[in-house]
């Protein structure tokens, strides 16, 4: 069964420095997705980034990339000079690639952004 | 451009009562996806659909039921709601690769 896991329930950074979130995910797909959203409290799901698991890049859309380690099994975010609206809900995802499409998010991380 | 358009925004129901929550997209998009949120949590996978005519159950199916008869809709029906069903709903569509797209969400209150 897929599961992601984001263990940081919670995190703070001094705004204009950069931030990590981690994701490991568990799948038994050969091919999938690997997804960022943002969540702010307005409710509305942003889509941030995505990776494939058969690029061989690391993803990058402009402050955001995504740390993929394949053997590892992890999707971390790095936010650079992260930024007060950047204080949100962040969400991992992974699968929606395969032939089953089954796409799984993890339980959140909740970044505070300090000035 | 739409997008994933949900309806209805909000909905309080009684319980016992039922109805359905309404998604249409218009990307062409294969996947689609329900899911729902309760406060201060992740997002639940309830059922999803990788075409017309094929639907799946995902994590938390029970109390719910869908049909995804046209590529563009993907309704979400809830029979004999319940207190526990009180949560926000939120369909969303991809193609095979790249990004989820999400609608608004619905928050649904059941008393």
């Amino acid at each position: 069964a897929q599961k992601i896991t984001q263990t940081q329930p919670g995190m703070f950074v001094q705004e204009k420095e950069a931030v990590t979130l981690d994701c490991t995910y568990d799948t038994s797909d050969q091919s999938y997705g690997l997804f960022w959203y943002k969540q702010p409290s307005s409710g509305e799901m942003i889509f941030l980034i995505y990776q494939g698991s058969y690029d061989e890049q690391n993803a990058t859309e402009g402050r955001y990339s995504l740390n993929f380690q394949k053997a590892r099994k992890s999707a971390n975010l790095v936010i650079s000079a992260s930024q007060l609206g950047d204080s949100a809900m962040y969400f991992c995802a992974a699968g929606g690639s395969s032939n089953t499409g089954k796409l799984i998010f993890g339980q959140g991380t909740t970044l505070q952004v300090k000035p | 451009n739409a997008g994933v358009t949900q309806t209805p925004k909000f909905r309080i129901l009684k319980i016992g009562q039922s109805m359905t929550l309404q998604c249409t997209q218009d990307m062409n998009h294969n996947y689609m996806y329900w899911y729902r949120q309760d406060p201060g949590m992740g997002l639940k996978l309830i059922y999803y659909s990788v075409g017309a005519g094929i639907t799946d159950k995902g994590e938390v199916p029970n109390g719910y039921n869908v049909s995804r008869s046209t590529t563009e809709d993907f309704p979400l029906r809830l029979e004999l709601a319940a207190p526990s069903q009180t949560s926000v709903y939120f369909c969303a569509s991809k193609g095979f690769r790249g990004k989820g797209f999400f609608g608004q969400g619905t928050r649904l209150t059941v008393v």
